[in-house]
């Protein structure tokens, strides 16, 4: 069963926009990652935030988590075409070492 | 620097018929992982091997066999193909040590196809 599901599944936005992608999951987490997936391509990793932290930057990237209400959101800021892609998140939860749950994904449109 | 390697890239099979996926990183990570992505869903864990040595049941695990050969090296085995296992195969690797804490890393996927 999915852990993590994104909200929307499809977005369309403008060049220079801000894209704003949620996730809420189920069960407690040690952390939450959000991977980027190009058409046809294999996923890579955007970030990483541990369940003590409620923010964390990475160049145009904002995440945040709020573990009260099981949710994150990611923020990208002033898109690029090159943004075009699939966005999921993923959880590792506190009772299993290794293996991440990932949701379903949001479909993301840059036009340019 | 190649990461973490798949083959092959694509194959169709007939139901019935058995194949071994295979996947190498060259990252000297402990930890791989095999998950299958079907249209308009997240990747579904069927096996990982935490460690080189050991292999554990993932999500869907039904229908598949894995070996860690070493510890660069885990196939992924359809001992008897159906259709229900057409889907795209990633494999994934990560860091030891806090795995949780880990990123994963992924190769680019073996496109499968069940007649």
């Amino acid at each position: 069963s999915q852990q993590g599901e994104e909200d929307p599944q499809a977005l369309s936005i403008q060049e220079g926009e801000n894209a704003t992608m949620n996730c809420s999951y189920k069960t407690s987490i040690n952390n939450l990652q959000w991977y980027r997936q190009n058409s046809g391509r294999g996923l890579v990793h955007l970030i990483l935030i541990r369940s003590n932290e409620r923010e964390k930057h990475s160049g145009r990237l904002r995440v945040t988590l709020d573990t009260s209400k099981k949710s994150s959101s990611l923020l990208i800021t002033a898109s690029r075409a090159a943004d075009t892609a699939s966005y999921f998140c993923a959880t590792a939860a506190m009772d299993s070492s290794y293996k991440l749950i990932f949701g379903s994904g949001t479909r993301l449109l840059v036009r340019p | 620097n190649a990461g973490v390697t798949q083959t092959p890239k694509f194959q169709v099979l007939k139901t019935g018929q058995s194949m071994t996926l295979q996947c190498a990183q060259d990252m000297n990570h402990n930890s791989m992982y095999w998950y299958r992505q079907d249209p308009g869903m997240g990747l579904r864990l069927i096996y990982y091997s935490a460690s080189e040595g050991t292999t554990d049941k993932g999500e869907v695990p039904n229908g598949y066999n894995v070996s860690r050969l070493n510890k660069r090296e885990f196939s992924l085995r359809l001992e008897s193909a159906a259709p229900s296992q057409t889907s795209v195969y990633f494999c994934a690797s990560s860091e030891w040590g806090r795995g949780r804490d880990q990123p994963q890393h992924f190769g680019d996927g073996t496109r499968l196809s069940i007649l």
